[in-house]
């Protein structure tokens, strides 16, 4: 089936740095969307990307829906300790019939060390 | 404004045991989609349902099923547990045609 990849697995940074991640697919998407998930939450949406070359920021958080459609990246700046959680990017393939068929990436972990 | 809420939070099951999982979408949300997490893992696409019907389905057997009421609530039910049908099962709702997903807490299922 159709899968998304994301990296990296994890990072460990001070706090103030910035952050960057990103998934890739070898297949076309139609919707682009990052979220963040705490221990014992479910997932929280960041940021939602439904054009191709979209860049979309929510305070700290910026995103970019690739021109090619396959790929999406997610910038943190001056990472803060509350930024710490897993970050999941997440997918509406194109041929996936309704919305309801989200794809999602394994998960970035990020770590913030005071 | 409530959330989506799930219940129960926590479950234990023995192999072979049936579940029910309960999902209140958050209020103004008339579409309830499931999925499973494994640890470790995103969350997999088990199915989503709108005006009571199953509208789509992910990659999961028969053994897991659901229902959505007039009220727009919905339940996941799994037959004949396995050890490996242990997981955090998340509800999301939303309102049709809308990404704005809001998922809910999850109820963490332990298959013994």
């Amino acid at each position: 089936g159709q899968q998304l990849n994301q990296s990296p697995q994890s990072m460990f940074i001070q706090e103030g740095e910035d952050v960057s991640m990103n998934c890739t697919s070898s297949s076309i998407f139609n919707t682009w969307l990052w979220y963040k998930q705490e221990p014992g939450e479910g997932p929280v949406l960041l940021i939602a990307l439904y054009k191709a070359g979209e860049l979309t920021s929510n305070g700290r958080l910026t995103a970019q829906f690739g021109i090619t459609r396959k790929d999406s990246f997610l910038n943190i700046s001056a990472s803060i300790p509350s930024d710490v959680g897993i970050y999941f990017c997440a997918g509406q393939p194109r041929s996936g019939g309704s919305q309801g068929n989200l794809i999602f990436g394994k998960g970035t972990k990020l770590s913030v060390k005071p | 404004d409530a959330g989506v809420t799930q219940s129960p939070t926590h479950l234990i099951k023995t192999r072979g045991q049936q579940v029910t999982l309960r999902c209140s979408p958050k209020s103004g949300h008339d579409t309830v989609s499931w999925y499973q997490q494994a640890l470790g893992q995103g969350p997999q696409f088990i199915f989503q349902y709108y005006e009571e019907e199953e509208r789509q389905r992910g990659n999961f057997p028969d053994r897991f099923s659901g229902h959505q009421f007039p009220n727009y609530s919905s339940e996941l039910n799994v037959n004949a547990l396995l050890l490996g049908d242990s997981a955090l099962y998340l509800c999301a709702s939303s309102r049709d045609r809308d990404y704005g997903y809001t998922f809910g807490s999850g109820t963490r299922l332990t298959v013994v």
